[in-house]
């Protein structure tokens, strides 16, 4: 079955740049999507068909995919976006995600 | 309001059956794919089945086929999930989720209902 790769976790300083990486055998022929999903609260998405954002979403947000890698990028991170991160990308009708990345604001 | 509410979660023996419900307000319910995922306490997210708009086509996740059964009733705007032989690793909070038309992403969720198994 298909699998989806994250680190557990990343850290990142207010202000500075995090990248949370989620690899997938041919990965980058598939479109990928990322949902934020705070303590107690329902997932949201940040980015999908690997570089679009919703309507509400911060520009800071962006995403990129490529061969075996999807990589969703927090410009400006702030204090507010620590939360746990998901990607997903659809294989053969199903829905498969990452095992999720804790993003801390240090 | 748009929205999703879950409900039918609760307390239910292994081997149990439990069956939950997802209703939908506020959105033209028949026009879209719906899904269910759940999550584990502590756990990331996992998909557990699809059901396609006029309920013709369904997908599950391989550790619930045969178990579970996806269902809608477009006339009611509802979702359900029947959950048999559950299992203690069943345990989760199980989300109701709506499928973008045409771009296959998750962009409404309910608040999710929390199914236990254990004796």
């Amino acid at each position: 079955s298909y699998e989806l790769i994250q680190p557990p976790s990343v850290s990142v300083s207010p202000g500075q740049t995090a990248s949370i990486t989620c690899s997938g055998d041919k990965l980058g022929d598939k479109y990928a999507s990322w949902y934020q999903q705070k303590p107690g609260q329902s997932p949201v998405v940040v980015i999908y068909q690997d570089t679009k954002r919703p309507s509400g979403i911060p520009e800071r947000f962006s995403g990129s995919n490529s061969g075996n890698t999807a990589t969703l990028t927090i410009s400006g991170t702030q204090a507010m976006d620590e939360a746990d991160f998901y990607c997903q990308a659809w294989a053969s009708s199903t829905a498969v995600f990452g095992g999720g990345t804790k993003l801390t604001v240090l | 309001e748009v929205q999703l509410v879950e409900s039918g979660g609760g307390l239910v023996q292994p081997g149990g059956s439990l069956r939950l419900s997802c209703a939908a307000s506020e959105i033209t319910f028949s026009f879209y794919w719906m899904t269910w995922v759940r999550q584990a306490p502590g756990k990331g997210l996992e998909w557990v089945a699809n059901i396609k708009q006029d309920g013709g086509e369904k997908y599950y996740v391989d550790s619930v086929k045969g178990r579970f059964t996806i269902s809608r009733d477009n006339a009611k705007n509802l979702l359900y999930l029947q959950m048999n032989s559950l299992r203690a690793e069943d345990t989760a909070v199980y989300y109701c989720a709506r499928l973008a038309s045409a771009v296959w992403y998750f962009d409404l969720w309910g608040r999710g209902t929390l199914v236990t198994v254990s004796s």
